[in-house]
This record gives C-alpha cells, structure tokens and sequence, in this order.
C-alpha cells in the first residue's frame, strides 16, 4: 500500500502563504493524490486533489512534483480558520492510509 | 444537496457489549468507508463497502462487520467491544465518477468503559 510521509507540525503567521509538503515515492500511476483538512472535533474536509497537473480551487492549490513523488498544498493566504491537521493520501477506499498529517499553526 | 450524516454523535458501551453505528450517504454517492480514529491519531480504514458487497478490508478483526442498504447507507457493527475501541469513528461516501474523492461525516464518538 502506498505511504505518505509529511512533516509533523508547521507554523505560519496570518494573511501569510503556507507551503505544506508530502513525500510520496511509492506512489503508483493510477494513483490520485488527495488532500484533507481535520478541525478539531470534526471530521476530514476535502481540500483538493490531482494526478498529474497542478490544480488550483477556491480553498487552495496543489503542486505536483514531475515525477509525482512528492506534492505540496499550497494556502495562499493562511487564516486562523485553517489551523488543521492536514492529510495527504493516496488513492481511496481500501487503498486509503491515513498517516498523522501535518497540524498547521496559525499565528496572528 | 445533503451531505453524509451519522448517528449516533455520542455513545457509552461497557466492554463485551455489541454497537451499532450508522452513516448515511451523500447523495448521488454509491460507496461508503468507514474508518477508527483514535486520539492524537490519523483515521484507519476500516472497511468499504460498494453497491452493497464489502469491496476491501484493513487490518480489523471479524467482530467488526458491516452492512449497506439500497439506499447506500450503512451500518457498522461491532460485536465483544473492548476498551481499546473507544475511538472517533468515521464514516465517508464517495463515487467511482468523482475519483475516489471522499466525503466525510461529522463522526460518531464511542466511549468504551
């Protein structure tokens, strides 16, 4: 089964980007890169996802690496709202591991 | 457009009883996981279940089990609980057509004493 590996925890101040890396080496042709959010309390929230190309949506942007063993999720402006664990995975449904993510510090 | 939804929120068992947890669907959505988190901890698949038949497990006993209806919802039952399963349990619906991209619910809390 593929793994991911992220760092444990990161910080950034407010109205600041936020580059959120994932190193993914296993990581199989077929297989999505998805990225998830968990407040406290609640449970994931989708963020994005892609296979090959950079992907951009409302929430934030994904970057790629060529040769797709790594990614990185990049927040444009980081809010107090986006203190998280945030989940890089691969693949879904019984391929989906879970490692413990990166718990993002947001600083005002 | 609803999304998943599960009940009970919060729950209190006394070892070797039998839980029953339950996960409604987003609509339009036609597979449904369920994963274990427990504290401090990443969510662990637990097993998925699609158009009815179980369709991949983790690295849980039999004593979990599953179900789920023509409507997509779902069930998940575990028999003999032991302490060690007091965990946030999560429940995610998803689509073949929207590439694996899984929709969570707010988690069912289990308090195993």
């Amino acid at each position: 089964d593929a793994k991911t590996t992220q760092p444990n925890s990161m910080e950034s101040n407010e109205e600041e980007p936020v580059h959120l890396p994932c190193n993914h080496s296993t990581i199989s042709g077929t297989d999505y890169i998805h990225w998830y959010r968990q407040l406290p309390s609640q449970g994931p929230e989708y963020v994005i996802h892609g296979l090959t190309s950079n992907v951009n949506n409302r929430m934030a942007s994904l970057a790629i690496a060529e040769d797709r063993k790594s990614s990185t999720l990049i927040l444009h402006r980081a809010t107090l709202r986006d203190a998280a664990v945030y989940y890089c995975i691969l693949g879904g449904g019984f391929k989906t591991i879970f490692g413990a993510g990166t718990r993002l510090f947001v600083k005002a | 457009e609803t999304g998943v939804t599960q009940s009970p929120t919060h729950l209190i068992k006394t070892r070797g009883q039998q839980v029953t947890l339950r996960c409604s669907s987003q609509s339009g959505h036609n597979t449904v996981s369920w994963y274990q988190q427990a504290l401090g901890q990443g969510p662990q698949f637990i097993f998925q279940y699609y158009r009815e038949e179980e369709n991949g497990r983790g690295n849980f006993p039999p004593r979990f089990s599953g179900l789920q209806f023509p409507n997509y919802s779902s069930e998940l039952n575990v028999n003999a609980l032991e302490l060690d399963d007091s965990a946030l349990y999560l429940c995610a619906s998803s689509s073949l057509e929207e590439e694996e991209t899984q929709y969570f619910g707010p988690g069912t809390r289990l308090l195993v004493l």
